[in-house]
């Protein structure tokens, strides 16, 4: 069974820069399966912010792409998220899923949630 | 690219039948086959439950449907029950390796 986990700081300052990390396991990262971050501000709708390959390869939501990073480690079967320059308006619920060859996402994170405040 | 468009609440009764809507353009929607769904209850992760516009996951009832004409996809739930009361979101491939979901349907069973 493929389960991935997110993990990092749940309180993060404005201006300074969101660190998450999603430890994949039950699947090879290295598989033919994307790895992608979602996130969920409270109340509202989801937002896909960007995908990688384990090749590195990387696919970031447009309207973010200038402030986000996101970075594979296969050798621990990990994946991580950084997004800098953050405000309240990134306070979300923050997701990591598998992502198939035929872009959904089969198999996701319980979610960790990110608060943005001094 | 803009969030897929999504009526915000839906409802049916117990057994009936409640399709939900999901429109797009022709960069996303309607340019390729690569609609999903997916349910998602309060405090839960999201659950897909359609993929390829048409296709159920193992363990998905087909009572879940999907279906697709020009930029609008549409989720029905037939023979609804209680336990599908939750949030429902679409999502579209948009080209260039980007991705779009809905807005989110609330699903309420009366």
């Amino acid at each position: 069974q493929v389960q991935l986990q997110e993990s990092g700081p749940g309180l993060v300052k404005p201006s300074e820069t969101l660190s998450l990390t999603c430890t994949v396991s039950g699947d090879s990262i290295s598989s033919a399966y994307y790895w992608g971050w979602i996130r969920q501000p409270p109340g509202k709708g989801l937002e896909w912010l960007g995908t990688i390959y384990h090749s590195g390869s990387t696919y970031y939501n447009p309207s973010l792409k200038s402030r986000l990073t996101i970075s594979v480690d296969t050798s621990e079967s990990q994946f991580s998220l950084r997004l800098s320059s953050v405000t309240a308006a990134d306070t979300a619920l923050y997701y990591c899923a598998r992502r198939a060859v035929r872009y959904y996402f089969d198999y996701w994170g319980q979610g960790t949630l990110v608060t943005v405040s001094s | 690219q803009s969030a897929l468009t999504q009526p915000p609440s839906a409802s049916g009764s117990p057994g009936q039948s409640v399709t939900i809507s999901c429109t797009g353009t022709s960069s996303d929607v309607g340019g390729y086959n690569y609609v999903s769904w997916y349910q998602q209850h309060p405090g839960k992760a999201p659950k897909l439950i359609i993929f390829d516009v048409t296709k159920r996951p193992s363990g998905v009832p087909d009572r879940f449907s999907g279906s697709l004409s020009g930029n609008t996809a549409s989720l029905t739930v037939s023979g609804l029950q209680a336990e599908d009361e939750a949030d429902y979101y679409c999502s579209s491939y948009a080209g260039s390796n980007n991705l779009v979901f809905g807005g989110g349907t609330k699903l309420t069973v009366l």
